[in-house]
């Protein structure tokens, strides 16, 4: 059973659009998801992190919005680059003995110039 | 402050072989965490070291073993090599917080004939 559910697989926008990720999780003890960037043979990147307390956080272009009651949160990518075309991966960790990471399966943007 | 380092970039074994894969984790962190990343999938939780001592598994048979040196560095070594053995083996470190925030390396491709 996939704990995170990401959405969509694959995704294209055009330079300077909007690019929206979603991810929606199980567990309610969850308490901390962050989104990662990798690029093609390279490791994740750790883009931008948010806690179930706070409902938005901004971090240049990047967003993440998290809507606690639906269990849902999402990554938006303002004025899109074609140097943002990379895969992205939700994650979601709880409070416990070592907090291992639970990943969605990822969604490939393409940004197209 | 240099980042999370792994040794080999890549590798090529056959089955039922033994290897041995490395990482050095970033400047003053002491929990090291090991995942499996199939192509096209995220990456999957094997363990966690947090000083020197395993500290949580995920779901991998024995064969995957580690080990965490007093410098924080890790080992991963998988026995028997098996086909599905094939992937991207990623080290990541992490503060104090016992793996909350974690920052990856780079990688070990590990193709296994």
């Amino acid at each position: 059973q996939q704990q995170v559910k990401q959405s969509p697989q694959s995704l294209i926008v055009q330079k300077g659009g909007i690019s929206i990720i979603n991810c929606a999780y199980e567990n309610t003890a969850f308490d901390y998801f962050p989104w990662y960037q990798q690029f093609p043979g390279k490791g994740p990147a750790l883009l931008i992190a948010i806690r179930p307390d706070v409902s938005e956080k901004k971090e240049g272009r990047f967003t993440i919005s998290f809507n606690k009651s639906a269990k849902q949160f999402s990554l938006h990518i303002m004025d899109s680059q074609p140097g943002d075309s990379a895969t992205y991966f939700c994650a979601a960790s709880k409070t416990g003995n070592n907090r291992k990471l639970i990943w969605g399966l990822g969604t490939s943007l393409a940004v197209n110039p | 402050e240099t980042g999370v380092t792994q040794s080999p970039t890549h590798l090529i074994k056959t089955r039922g072989q033994q290897v041995t894969l490395r990482c050095s984790s970033q400047s003053g962190h002491n929990t090291v965490s090991w995942y499996q990343q199939a192509l096209g999938q995220g990456p999957q939780f094997i363990f966690q070291y947090y000083r020197e001592e395993e500290n949580g598994r995920g779901n991998f048979p024995p064969r995957f073993s580690g080990l965490q040196f007093p410098n924080y560095s890790s080992e991963l070594n998988v026995n028997a090599l098996e086909l599905d053995d094939s992937a991207l083996y990623l080290c990541a470190s992490s503060p104090q917080d016992r793996g909350k925030t974690q920052y990856f390396g780079p990688g070990t491709r590990l193709l296994v004939l």
